[in-house]
């Protein structure tokens, strides 16, 4: 079973640019969330999917980000425009039912 | 929102030994507690996770127990080893969602 997919693996971009990360999930998994680390601290969380739905989005910074899933396969994260507080690790994880998620490989964003 | 805090920030031990990691949570609805091993490079990987209605659950040199009344949960890793070098993370789902409040990262060092 393929993983969860996160590309690219890093970006460097100047403020004000945009970025657009995207996640592949599991196939099959209806939840698809989106986390960010920022200079090594903890994980925070951005937003749910089910499917297409965005259940939760209580975490999203600001409206510089926006999240995309259509048709409930994979995902998108644009920021736009990029600030220097947006550096961080942006992790995409996806689950089925229960609890446990399975973590991609992340995206090292850093805005210059 | 759930508030979780995790000690000690850096471990480091001898191969051989063991290494503890604690977690406190705020939210005494809480009945699911994941932890999660991250390497370098790589995403958070689920390791080990327990449910409110068990005290203790081992997998074998890997543990977590669980202290209800105190809201708290730990990790013992037994018979560390250097591969056992790592970012470990608590989390805690927050009540009625999906999103998981995590704490903020051990650094494990095993020392050959």
């Amino acid at each position: 079973e393929a993983g969860v997919t996160q590309f690219p693996s890093h970006s460097v971009i100047e403020k004000g640019q945009t970025v657009t990360l995207r996640c592949d999930p599991i196939s099959g998994h209806d939840n698809l969330y989106w986390y960010r680390r920022v200079m090594g601290k903890e994980i925070k969380f951005l937003l749910h999917f089910v499917k297409e739905s965005k259940q939760d989005e209580s975490g999203m910074p600001n409206n510089r980000f926006l999240a995309e899933r259509t048709g409930g396969t994979y995902s998108t994260l644009k920021v736009q425009p990029a600030e220097l507080e947006d550096s961080g690790v942006y992790f995409c994880a996806s689950s089925a039912l229960g609890d446990g998620y399975t973590f991609g490989s992340g995206t090292r964003l850093t805005v210059v | 929102g759930e508030n979780v805090e995790q000690h000690p920030s850096t471990l480091s031990v001898q191969e051989g030994d063991s290494a503890v990691i604690k977690c406190t949570y705020s939210d005494s609805a809480s009945n699911y507690f994941p932890w999660y091993k991250q390497e370098l490079g790589k995403g958070p990987q689920l390791i080990i996770d327990i449910r409110s209605n068990v005290g203790e659950k081992k997998d074998q040199r890997i543990a977590v127990t669980l202290n209800k009344t105190a809201k708290h949960f730990s990790l013992h890793i037994t018979e560390t080893q250097p591969e056992d070098s790592a970012v470990y993370f608590c989390a805690v789902p927050d009540t009625g969602r999906r999103a998981l409040t995590f704490g903020s990262g051990t650094r494990l060092q095993v020392q050959p």
